[in-house]
């Protein structure tokens, strides 16, 4: 089946370590995204990938890092310097960012920072 | 940037109606999203409005209109599955940048 994974659905880190999110997509989209969802807000952008090896900030790229290496992989890294990082975290994929395309969005991976 | 506003929270009864509605502010609108979200889980696609009008989709409809900035969803006969999270998202071009930015989603409860 196609569709967009993300593991773990729940994580746990220590204060002041790094942690990596990974979303795979094998929709053969083009652009990926990352989210942040706050309770009572809404989603966030983090970054952004219109094709591979090509990345753009979002709103609140602060103490987060991205790759786009491969087409089918966006993983996401929550660094030490993000102040706030608990949050539930989304992945999404449309066919082309520049088309009429709905974001198809993964399960989600809500990190807990101890 | 953009200012999305929506309910924060509606109620309503089992097999009744339902409008949720969505103001928004911006610069190169090139489309409106309604998405649905079940409590812990992945919003999912309901609806694409980016000319004036009314799109219907089953129970689901979804109306817009560009000069006032303002969209509406409508939910009819209303399911107790119904009840989720509904966001709205409007997509914003800058130079030739495509991104959706959200409204804070407004939570569906619907009684028996």
């Amino acid at each position: 089946d196609g569709g967009i994974t993300q593991s773990p659905k729940y994580l746990f880190r220590k204060e002041g370590q790094n942690v990596t999110l990974s979303c795979e997509q094998n929709l053969n989209h083009d652009a990926m995204y990352w989210y942040r969802q706050d309770p009572g807000q809404g989603l966030r952008l983090i970054y952004y990938s219109q094709i591979v090896n090509d990345f753009q900030k979002g709103d609140i790229a602060e103490g987060y890092s991205v790759s786009r290496e491969k087409k089918e992989s966006f993983p996401l890294t929550v660094t030490s310097a993000q102040k706030n990082p608990t949050a539930f975290y989304l992945c999404a994929s449309s066919p082309q960012a520049g088309e009429n395309n709905e974001q198809f969005f993964g399960p989600g991976t809500r990190l807990t920072v101890l | 940037g953009q200012n999305i506003d929506q309910p924060t929270e509606m109620t309503a009864t089992e097999g009744a109606i339902v409008q949720i509605n969505c103001t928004y502010q911006t610069s190169g609108f090139n489309g409106l999203f309604w998405y649905q979200q079940h409590a812990g889980e992945a919003p999912t696609f309901l609806s694409y409005n980016v000319l004036d009008g009314l799109e219907e989709k089953g129970r689901f409809s979804s109306f817009l209109s560009r000069s006032k900035g303002y969209s509406y969803l409508l939910l009819k006969e209303l399911q107790m599955k119904d009840s989720a999270s509904y966001l709205c998202a409007v997509r914003d071009v800058r130079s030739n940048d495509y991104k959706l930015s959200f409204g804070a989603g407004t939570t569906v409860t619907v009684r028996a």
